[in-house]
This record gives structure tokens, C-alpha cells and sequence, in this order.
């Protein structure tokens, strides 16, 4: 089973603030996770990638995994206007060719 | 950054018609991917090439073929388009160290009436 869960929002939330960005998974033996960021009328770009669990920083993102609790997360600090977008969570088992995706969820910051 | 282009950009056709969408990169990447994208369904795989010649099937393959002939180019056929495949169209290729994440191509609407 491949199933992956994420909240379609839409979240609002004013300049500034931290976001928190989550997906949920059934498959234990995903080891490959990411997050798409998605414009408007664009196609996904990877914003971040991990392996198995831990955290990875880049600027204002973080990525978490825990994969005890199959759930990973994507912080935004100091949250900007540009960063409203669809947000999309990714998976990947070790030796398959497929990603499987959540549904996203679409972030909206407002000045 | 990989370079992927998709062509049309943008289709309206009517029902019955055959339509095909080309996905051409010019990295030599093996492996590439057709997606749809639709409200309430997120991005779902159609088709995935593992080489030329070589292809296989995703979650939501029924209506559409491939074909690979050649590294560059992967093509998408609907043989006669229903208005349920009414979508955003996107190519992907795998991309990273480990080839393990994946590249978008811009992506092709197309509307059927």
C-alpha cells in the first residue's frame, strides 16, 4: 500500500510566522522523502529531500521525518509572501522508480 | 537544472480525437515519467519509461500509451480523448546524486470538449 495523507487546506497565515506542513504514511518501507513546492500554473520544483528519519535545514525550511510515527513535516520560519504556493510531500521505497505523492496542501501568506 | 521542454504548452481538442504530447530533455536521462494533475487527486502517474522501448504502467494508465524511440523523447497518446482527461499534463525525469528525486517539466493544459 502506498497511501500518503495531507491536508489540502488552504492554510492562511499572516507574514512572519512559522508554518508547519505535514504529511502522514502508511508504508514503512518508504526511506526517500520530499517536499515540492508548487506555483500557480507551474510545474512541482524539490524544495527538500531527506533520507530515512532525521532533519534537514536549508535557510528557512526545515524537514523532519519520524518515521517511528510515518508522519514528516516542513517548517517555514519567518513565512513571506512568496512562499504561497501548493506544498507537496513525496515518497520513495528504496529501489522503486516511482514517487508516490500527496494531494498537497496550499499555503496562502498574506503582507 | 535538467532541461526538460513539453509541447503544446497548451491544447483544447474535441471528443474522439487521437491527441499526443511530446516530453523531450536533453540530458540523456533514463528514466521519465508522465503525470496528470487534477483538483482533489493531486499528481497521479500515467506511464514511466525505463529506457527506449522500455515502459511501464502507472495508477491511472487507462485511456493512454507511450512510446520512447529515442533517449530525448518520451510521447503520451490519448487514442481518443474523453473529456475525463481533461488535465495538466506533466513530464518528470529523475534527477540527484542518487537519482532518486524527480524533475518537472513545465507542463501541457489540455481541454477536451
Amino acid at each position: 500500500q502506498k497511501e500518503v495523507e495531507q491536508d489540502p487546506g488552504p492554510l492562511s497565515v499572516p507574514e512572519g510566522a512559522i508554518v508547519s506542513l505535514n504529511c502522514t504514511y502508511s508504508n514503512s518501507a518508504f526511506q526517500y522523502f520530499m517536499w515540492y513546492r508548487q506555483y500557480s500554473r507551474k510545474g512541482p520544483e524539490l524544495l527538500m529531500y531527506t533520507y530515512s528519519s532525521g532533519n534537514k535545514e536549508d535557510g528557512r525550511f526545515t524537514a523532519q521525518v519520524d518515521k517511528s510515527s510515518k508522519y514528516i513535516s516542513l517548517f517555514i520560519r519567518d513565512s513571506q509572501p512568496s512562499d504561497s504556493a501548493t506544498y507537496l510531500c513525496a515518497m520513495k521505497m528504496s529501489g522503486d522508480s516511482t514517487l508516490t505523492f500527496g494531494k498537497g496542501t496550499m499555503l496562502l501568506v498574506s503582507p | 537544472d535538467a532541461g526538460i521542454t513539453q509541447s503544446p504548452r497548451h491544447k483544447v481538442t474535441e471528443t474522439g480525437t487521437p491527441v499526443t504530447l511530446r516530453c523531450h530533455q536533453t540530458e540523456n536521462h533514463r528514466y521519465m515519467y508522465w503525470y496528470r494533475q487534477d483538483p482533489g487527486h493531486g499528481l497521479r502517474l500515467i506511464h514511466y519509461s525505463y529506457g527506449v522501448k522500455d515502459t511501464d504502467k502507472g495508477e491511472v494508465s487507462d485511456g493512454y500509451s507511450v512510446s520512447r524511440s529515442k533517449t530525448e523523447d518520451f510521447l503520451l497518446t490519448l487514442e481518443s480523448a474523453t473529456s475525463s482527461q481533461t488535465s495538466v499534463y506533466f513530464c518528470a525525469i529523475n534527477q540527484g546524486r542518487d537519482q532518486e528525486t524527480q524533475y518537472f517539466g513545465p507542463g501541457t493544459r489540455l481541454l477536451v470538449l
